[in-house]
């Protein structure tokens, strides 16, 4: 079955302790990023890769790292959460214009 | 960059009733505006989406309407059911070869039966 996958799904976590979140897709598909969402904000781009080892940062990259070290997988490093990263994040995937969205991950860091 | 911008931020409806909703860009370079609808607590996935070499395109009982001059492009859905409730994002693409979305700021859909 195509899919992206996203682990954890829910994370409680506290300031300033390092955490990663996995993205995974089965589709071969290129082009991979991150979004946050938060109420009346809508989805915005955190990081987005072309391909392997080629990222870019999108509109709201403060406080993040991602990698692309296979062209499946794309994690989101949090070096130092801090409570303002408190969101759902999704992870997402396309070959060209449509884009696949994993199932989300709810972070709250307190 | 792009900039999208999405009205209104909440609507209302009846069952049976026509719902539009209506977005604005800024690049005119872009050239693919797709629409997403995200239930509620589930991922956000495609619903329609349409190019710039398009005026109109439907799908049973939603449509989407382009105008490159005016740089803005809408979504009507005809006929609305309860199931058509969720929050409804709508996006634009620069750049051939480009897949980078600028995404709205999204709107929630409420149906009343």
């Amino acid at each position: 079955e195509a899919q992206v996958t996203q682990n954890p799904r829910y994370l409680i976590t506290v300031t300033g302790k390092k955490l990663t979140v996995t993205c995974s897709q089965n589709m071969n598909h290129e082009y991979m990023s991150w979004y946050r969402q938060d109420p009346g904000l809508g989805l915005r781009q955190i990081y987005y890769s072309m391909n392997v080892e080629v990222t870019d940062k999108g509109d709201v990259p403060e406080g993040y790292k991602v990698s692309r070290k296979e062209k499946r997988n794309f994690p989101l490093i949090l070096e130092s959460p801090s409570p303002n990263q408190t969101s759902l994040y999704f992870c997402a995937s396309g070959l060209s214009y449509e884009q696949y969205f994993g199932p989300g991950t709810r972070l709250t860091v307190t | 960059g792009e900039n999208v911008e999405q009205h209104p931020s909440t609507l209302s409806v009846q069952e049976g009733d026509s719902a539009v909703i209506k977005c604005t860009y800024s690049d005119s370079a872009s050239n693919y505006f797709p629409w997403y609808k995200q239930e509620l607590g589930k991922r956000p996935q495609l619903i329609i989406d349409i190019r710039s070499n398009v005026g109109e395109k439907k799908d049973q009982r939603i449509a989407v309407t382009l105008n490159k001059t005016a740089k803005h492009f809408s979504l009507h859905i005809t006929e609305t059911q309860p199931e058509d409730s969720a929050v409804y994002f709508c996006a634009a693409t620069p750049r051939e070869g480009s897949y980078i979305p600028t995404f709205g700021r999204g709107t929630s859909l409420i149906v009343h039966p």
